[in-house]
C-alpha cells in the first residue's frame, strides 16, 4: 500500500486561504467517504481536523473545511493564523489493509 | 476522559524483541478498534497495525510477520510485540483511537520511542 500523495509544503501569509490536496487511488480515497486530516506541531501527537471527507471534530475551528472529487481530497484552510504553521496529513481507509496516509505537508505562514 | 498512555519503548539491537503497551481510560478498549501508528525520525505519519472489536487484527506489509497486536480487556491496556527489529522500525509509536463514529483517529497517545540500533 502506497502513502497517499501530498504537497510537500505550502505557504501563505496571515489572513489567506491554502489549500493542501491529498491524491489517492479508487482502491482509498476515490472508493470510500473515510478520509480525514491530521494537523502535528513539532513534538506533538496528530490532531483530527477533519473527519469523513469533510466534517470537523467538536473543538475544531471552522476555519478548517474538507472536500473530495474523484480520487483526491482536499484541505482548505481559510484566514491562515500563524498557529497555523504545522504538519499536515491525510488519511483514508483502503480495501487492501485498513488505513493509509498521505505524505504530509509542511505549511508554513510567511 | 479518553487517555491513551504508551510504554515500553527503548534502545534494543537489531533482530532484538520489544512490547510496546497502550493503557487506556475513559473508555473501554474491547469495545472500540485500536490502532498502533508509527513516525519515523523527521518522517511522515505510517499506520502498523489495528485490532477490530471482533478480535481480528490487520497490519501493514512493512510488519506483517514480526509484529502482532493484542489487548488485555482486564488491564484495559493494548499491546504491540515487535520481534525481528529493523533499524527501519525506529519510530515514536503512537496508540491510537479509532472513532466509534467513523474510521478516523479521534485520540491519540503521546508517543512512545522505540530506537532499533547496535
Amino acid at each position: 500500500q502506497s502513502a497517499l500523495t501530498q504537497p510537500a509544503s505550502v505557504s501563505g501569509s496571515p489572513g489567506q486561504s491554502i489549500t493542501i490536496s491529498c491524491t489517492g487511488t479508487s482502491s482509498d480515497v476515490g472508493g470510500y467517504n473515510y478520509v480525514s486530516w491530521y494537523q502535528q506541531h513539532p513534538g506533538k501527537a496528530p490532531k483530527p481536523l477533519i473527519y469523513d471527507v469533510s466534517n470537523r471534530p467538536s473543538g475544531v475551528s471552522d476555519r478548517f473545511s474538507g472536500s473530495k472529487s474523484g480520487n483526491t481530497a482536499s484541505l482548505t484552510i481559510s484566514g491562515l493564523q500563524a498557529e497555523d504553521e504545522a504538519d499536515y496529513y491525510c488519511s483514508s481507509y483502503t480495501s487492501t489493509t485498513a488505513f493509509v496516509f498521505g505524505t504530509g505537508t509542511k505549511v508554513t505562514v510567511l | 476522559e479518553v487517555r491513551l498512555v504508551e510504554s515500553g519503548g527503548n534502545l534494543i539491537q537489531p533482530g532484538g524483541s520489544l512490547r510496546l503497551s497502550c493503557a487506556a481510560s475513559g473508555f473501554i478498549v474491547s469495545n472500540i478498534n485500536m490502532n498502533w501508528v508509527r513516525q519515523a525520525p523527521g518522517k511522515g505519519l505510517e499506520w502498523v497495525s489495528v485490532m477490530y472489536t471482533g478480535g481480528y487484527t490487520y497490519y501493514a506489509d512493512s510488519v506483517k510477520g514480526r509484529f502482532t497486536i493484542s489487548r488485555d480487556n482486564s488491564k484495559n491496556t493494548v499491546y504491540l510485540q515487535m520481534n525481528g527489529l529493523r533499524a527501519e522500525d525506529t519510530a515514536v509509536y503512537y496508540c491510537a483511537r479509532e472513532s466509534l463514529d467513523s474510521s478516523y483517529f479521534d485520540y491519540w497517545g503521546q508517543g512512545t520511542l522505540v530506537i532499533v540500533s547496535s
